[in-house]
């Protein structure tokens, strides 16, 4: 399995534009994680998935912010209208999810906003 | 929710000393504690982990300690390397499918 894969690995974008980010976790994963990575925050739990349902949301900064899983290969995270504090490398995770713990990280992506 | 602090937040040591990095966790119903390993740059890559049911855990020069009663949790890493300095992140979850929680990290350096 190539791991977990996000796209784009970076993107620049002028403030008030829509980004949007994504992930296909390790196939056969059944949890799915979004994490946000500052300096000044370390990582924080934006949102996360089991079995493609949003479990618990409460890490979303803003109604800017939207996350979706369409199906178990494919997740989507959505920031509209993008502004520049949102700018931080934005990591998706997938774990097992029954009867195991480990979460593997996917590469990230460096988001800019100018 | 769960809460999860770490200490200390940046880390000095010289190449062969040990290295100890500490988590406490706040809710006593967690019991599977990773500790992921993140190079600049890179991705957090997990280098070791422990469940509530063992005391001690350990892989080479890593080894992980674990304190139910006090919900405290530490990482020692002996001889350390150049190649060990990286930032360091603890965990806490409840259950398969529950979300991980990460203490703030531990920037190690070592000094050759």
């Amino acid at each position: 399995d190539a791991g977990v894969i996000q796209s784009p690995r970076h993107e620049v974008t002028e403030m008030g534009q829509e980004v949007t980010l994504r992930c296909k976790p390790i196939s056969g994963h059944n949890s799915l994680f979004w994490y946000r990575q500052t300096m000044m925050r370390g990582l924080e739990l934006l949102i996360y998935f089991n079995n493609n349902v949003p479990i618990d949301d409460s890490g979303m900064p803003e109604d800017r912010f939207s996350a979706k899983m369409p199906n178990a290969s494919f997740s989507t995270l959505k920031i509209q209208p993008s502004e520049p504090r949102d700018s931080a490398v934005y990591f998706c995770a997938s774990s097992p999810g029954t009867g195991a713990y480990e979460a593997f990280f996917g590469q990230g992506t460096r988001l800019t906003v100018v | 929710g769960e809460n999860v602090e770490q200490h200390p937040s940046t880390l000095s040591v010289q190449e062969g000393d040990s290295a100890v990095i500490k988590c406490t966790y706040s809710d006593s119903a967690s019991n599977y504690f990773p500790w992921y390993k993140q190079e600049l740059g890179k991705r957090p890559q997990l280098i070791i982990d422990i469940r509530s049911n063992v005391g001690e855990k350990k892989d080479q020069r890593i080894a992980v300690t674990l304190n139910k009663t006090a919900k405290h949790f530490s990482l020692h890493i002996t001889e350390t390397q150049p190649e060990d300095s990286a930032v360091y992140f603890c965990a806490a979850i409840k259950a398969a499918g529950n979300k991980l929680t990460f203490g703030g990290g531990t920037r190690v350096l070592v000094k050759p």
